[in-house]
């Protein structure tokens, strides 16, 4: 089932801070967030698995909430670079090779401005 | 170290046409996946090859299809085409799995008239 991210865009402006959220109506594995610049293939930024430490990328960290079902990306004192569009993709059990699909979300489009 | 590379960039076909196309992956990577992104609908899943095996499939129908070879090269062919196939095809490798960091390259835009 494909996860839901929210809010559905987001706009700021440089130095401020994002919240975006990825959340699943199933018991979650493991998240994988990607971020797609206008233009370019997405690219990755980390992967957080259940029971596992909150992971940080320079200024964007991302954490895993089991009860809720959630993973958090965390953008502090955005960049001019972190323009794009943020997807999450996400598993509900361990990797056993075959039916281990990855599952993405529509994406969030983040726009910071000067 | 090379990207993953796609062939061809762009594509223009009719409906009822077929259609294939081409990702070469980083070298050593074994796993090599599809994903059909359309406006507002996000990355939507194909298929997983790995070791000239499919190993995962989303939720396509038949006419989508593809195969990997023996140097990790996959191609993806789309029969019967429709007017909703058009949109942009990325491939993109790993070395083991989808679920290791996945390496996109930069998609083929099919456009279907």
């Amino acid at each position: 089932q494909q996860p839901v991210q929210s809010p559905q865009a987001v706009i700021l402006r440089e130095g401020e801070d994002a919240v975006i959220n990825c959340s699943s109506s199933k018991a979650l594995y493991s998240v994988h967030w990607y971020r797609q610049k206008h233009g370019e293939a997405p690219v990755f930024l980390m992967i957080l698995l259940k029971g596992g430490e909150q992971k940080g990328h320079e200024k964007i960290s991302a954490s895993f909430n089991e009860k809720k079902q959630q993973s958090s990306l965390y953008l502090t004192a955005s960049q001019l670079s972190y323009s794009g569009t943020y997807f999450c993709g996400t598993a509900g059990r361990p990797f056993t090779g075959a039916n281990s699909k990855l599952t993405f979300g529509k994406g969030i489009t983040l726009s910071v401005r000067p | 170290k090379a990207g993953v590379t796609q062939t061809p960039r762009y594509l223009i076909k009719t409906r009822g046409q077929q259609v294939t196309l081409s990702c070469s992956p980083i070298s050593g990577h074994r796993s090599v996946s599809w994903y059909q992104q359309t406006p507002g609908q996000g990355l939507q899943f194909l298929f997983e090859y790995f070791s000239e095996t499919q190993r995962n499939k989303g939720n396509f129908p038949g006419r989508f299809s593809g195969r990997q070879f023996s140097n990790s090269r996959s191609e993806m062919n789309v029969s019967t085409l429709e007017l909703g196939d058009s949109a942009l095809y990325l491939c993109a490798s790993s070395l083991r799995t989808s679920w290791n960091e996945q390496f996109f390259g930069p998609g083929t835009r099919l456009t279907v008239l």
